[in-house]
Parts: C-alpha cells; structure tokens; sequence
C-alpha cells in the first residue's frame, strides 16, 4: 500500500472556477477526512467519512464546498466558484475506526492557489 | 479563539539534547491529544498520543507529558537529532470523537549538529 494519495498535487484556478480535488485512502480503512491548512496555521478539520457516509462537517464548509465518498472508498472534494480566501492546502487522511488515541494517515496534500 | 495553542513557533537545539515542545488547551473537555511531525512538502505524520486519564506515555525517544489541571501538554524528544527537524503539532479531540481534532498553529524544531 503506498499511503494516502492526493491528486492533483497543485492547483491553480481563476477566480469563480470550480475545482475538485481526488483522495485515495488506505484501502483497508474506512474513515476519511478533509483538512484545510493555511499558512502558519495548524490543519483545520473540514470534514469526514466512515465509509461512504458523511458524518461530521465543520461550519468552515460552505455551501460552496462538497465532499463524497460514493462507494466507501475514494473521496473527492469540490469548491465551485473559487475565491481567494480558498488558497490553502487541502489535506485528506484515512484511519481505522477506533478510539481517539490512533491518530490518522495524512496524504501529502494538494496546493490550492486561487487567482 | 484558539482552543489549542502552541506559544513558540520555533525551537533551535543542539544535536543529543533534549527538545522540549509545549502546548496549551482551553477546552476541558478535550480528553485525547496527540502529536504530528511535519515535514515540508508532506503531509503531517502522527507521532504519539495520551488520552486524559494518563499524565504520562512514553515512545522510543518521544515521551509526552498531560498537566491536566494546568491544561498543558508538552513532547520530549531526548536525544534530539538532525532529522527530527520539522513543525511539531499538537492537536485535541473530545468525546472519543476521532473525526474532529483541533491543531495548534505548530512549533518549528530545528536540531543542529
């Protein structure tokens, strides 16, 4: 298993464009989730999956933010008509379901720039 | 507001010493913290953890420590080396929710030879 993997590793959009970004989890794990991490900051949870349902979202996704898991295995994450404050790294990881303690898999992240 | 804080966005220590990083938290109710180690162009990668009921666990060269009262955490790395420069960052969950932790801004740790 090679990880998580993210893809597009970068991207760069205009203004108002819609963008969607790909995540492949471990195969064996059946929770996903979503950061987003700007510069200086810490990852911010956006939000996640067990299996293919959507179980908790955070306010910072907007309406104009989607994310899917159609089969339970991988996810994609949209943002229609991006604007500026939407640069960011958007980080995806997977994990077993268990306690708190286990901590997850991260991907490397695809690099969002919004011109 | 930050509900888990990371005061020092950098640390220089010299190569076989000990590398203290701290961390603080306003939410009582946080009762699983962890750390990741980050490196440029990667994603963060889970060191260790501690869930509330322990002051104490220790991994290899990393030991992490839970000042519950003090609502502080903080990670040794003893003895420090080259590699382990990277941002340190700490992060919380309640609930024995594992969807929704919350980082700090991170900690910049640079181990000189």
């Amino acid at each position: 298993d090679t990880g998580v993997s993210q893809d597009p590793r970068h991207k760069i959009t205009k203004r108002g464009q819609n963008v969607t970004f790909r995540c492949d989890p471990i195969s064996e794990h059946n929770r996903l989730y979503w950061y987003r991490q700007t510069l200086g900051q810490g990852p911010e949870f956006l939000t996640y999956f067990q299996n293919e349902a959507q179980l908790e979202k955070s306010r910072l996704l907007s309406d104009r933010f989607s994310a899917e898991r159609p089969k339970g295995s991988f996810s994609t994450l949209e943002i229609q008509r991006t604007e500026q404050g939407d640069s960011a790294m958007y980080l995806c990881a997977s994990s077993l379901m268990g306690t708190g303690l286990d901590g997850y898999t991260f991907g490397s992240g695809t690099r969002l720039t919004v011109v | 507001d930050q509900q888990v804080k990371q005061n020092s966005p950098s640390l220089s220590v010299q190569e076989g010493r000990i590398s203290i990083l701290n961390c603080d938290y306003t939410n009582s109710m946080f009762d699983y913290f962890l750390w990741y180690k980050k490196y440029p162009a990667e994603g963060p990668t889970f060191l260790i953890s501690i869930s509330s009921i322990k002051d104490k666990n220790e991994d290899g060269r990393f030991t992490v420590f839970l000042n519950k009262s003090a609502k502080h955490l903080s990670l040794h790395i003893v003895p420090s080396q080259p590699g382990d420069s990277a941002v340190y960052f700490c992060a919380a969950s309640e609930g024995g929710s594992q969807g929704n932790l919350i980082f700090g801004k991170g900690t910049k740790l640079s181990v000189k030879p």
